[in-house]
C-alpha cells in the first residue's frame, strides 16, 4: 500500500506571499491532520479533516486554513506568510475512526524569507 | 504549557542492551498514547500504541508500558540494535465521539545506539 505522499517537498516564499500545500493519504484512510513542526516548539497539530470536514482544529491563527476533497485528499493554505511559517509541515493520515494511529508523509519544508 | 513531556533530549545506549524512553503527561484527558520514531528528512514513522484501559502493549523489540496514576509511560527497546538510532516522540491524544483530537506531541528523545 503506497504510504502518504505530500507536495513539494521543498518551498521557498517571501513574506506575505501565500502558499498551498498537497497531502494523498493512505488509500482507503478518510482522515487528514496537518502538523507543524519547528525547532522550538516542536510538532504542533493544526487541524484535522475528516470526509470533506474540518473536525478538529489547533491552536493556530485564521492564516492557515485548509480543505479536503472527496477523494480525501488534502490542502493546506498558508496566506500573508511570517517569517516565522518557516517550518516542516506534516501530513497525516488516518482511518479516522475509533482509536487509530497516524501514519506520516515525509513532509513540505517551507522557507519564508 | 507543555502537556506532554519528555525530559530527557538525549540517550545513549549500547547495541544489544535495553532502551528505555520516558515520558510524562499532565492532561487528565488522554486516553490514547502513541510512539513515533524520526530520522533526519523524513515524516514521524509510527511504532506502538496503547489505550488508557491497558497498562502494557507489546510488539516484537518494543513495549510500552503506561502508569495511568503517575501520568508516566515508557518504551522499552530489546535489544537495541543500530537501526534504533532516531529521535523518537511521545504523543498523547483524547478520544472524544466522532474521533480523538489532533496527537501532542513530546519535544523528542534522540536515541543514539553506540556499538
Amino acid at each position: 500500500k503506497a504510504g502518504v505522499t505530500q507536495t513539494p517537498r521543498y518551498l521557498i516564499k517571501t513574506r506575505g506571499q501565500q502558499v498551498t500545500l498537497s497531502c494523498s493519504p493512505i488509500s482507503g484512510h478518510r482522515s487528514v491532520s496537518w502538523y507543524q513542526q519547528t525547532p522550538g516548539q516542536g510538532l504542533q497539530f493544526l487541524f484535522e479533516y475528516f470526509s470533506e470536514t474540518q473536525r478538529n482544529k489547533g491552536n493556530f491563527p485564521g492564516r492557515f486554513s485548509g480543505r479536503q476533497f472527496s477523494n480525501s485528499r488534502s490542502e493546506m493554505n498558508v496566506s500573508t506568510l511570517e517569517l516565522g511559517d518557516s517550518a516542516l509541515y506534516l501530513c497525516a493520515s488516518s482511518s479516522g475512526t475509533g482509536l487509530y494511529e497516524q501514519y506520516f508523509g515525509p513532509g513540505t519544508r517551507l522557507t519564508v524569507t | 504549557d507543555q502537556q506532554v513531556k519528555q525530559n530527557s533530549p538525549s540517550l545513549s545506549v549500547q547495541e544489544g542492551r535495553i532502551s528505555i524512553l520516558n515520558c510524562d503527561y499532565t492532561n487528565s484527558m488522554f486516553d490514547y498514547f502513541l510512539w513515533y520514531k524520526k530520522y533526519p528528512a523524513e515524516g514521524p514513522t509510527f511504532l506502538i500504541s496503547i489505550s488508557s484501559i491497558k497498562d502494557k502493549n507489546e510488539d516484537g523489540r518494543f513495549t510500552v508500558f503506561l502508569n495511568k496514576s503517575a501520568k508516566h509511560l515508557s518504551l522499552h527497546i530489546v535489544p537495541s540494535q543500530p537501526g534504533d538510532s532516531a529521535v523518537y516522540f511521545c504523543a498523547a491524544s483524547a478520544t472524544r465521539r466522532g474521533g480523538a483530537d489532533g496527537l501532542t506531541f513530546g519535544k523528542g528523545t534522540h536515541l543514539i545506539i553506540q556499538p
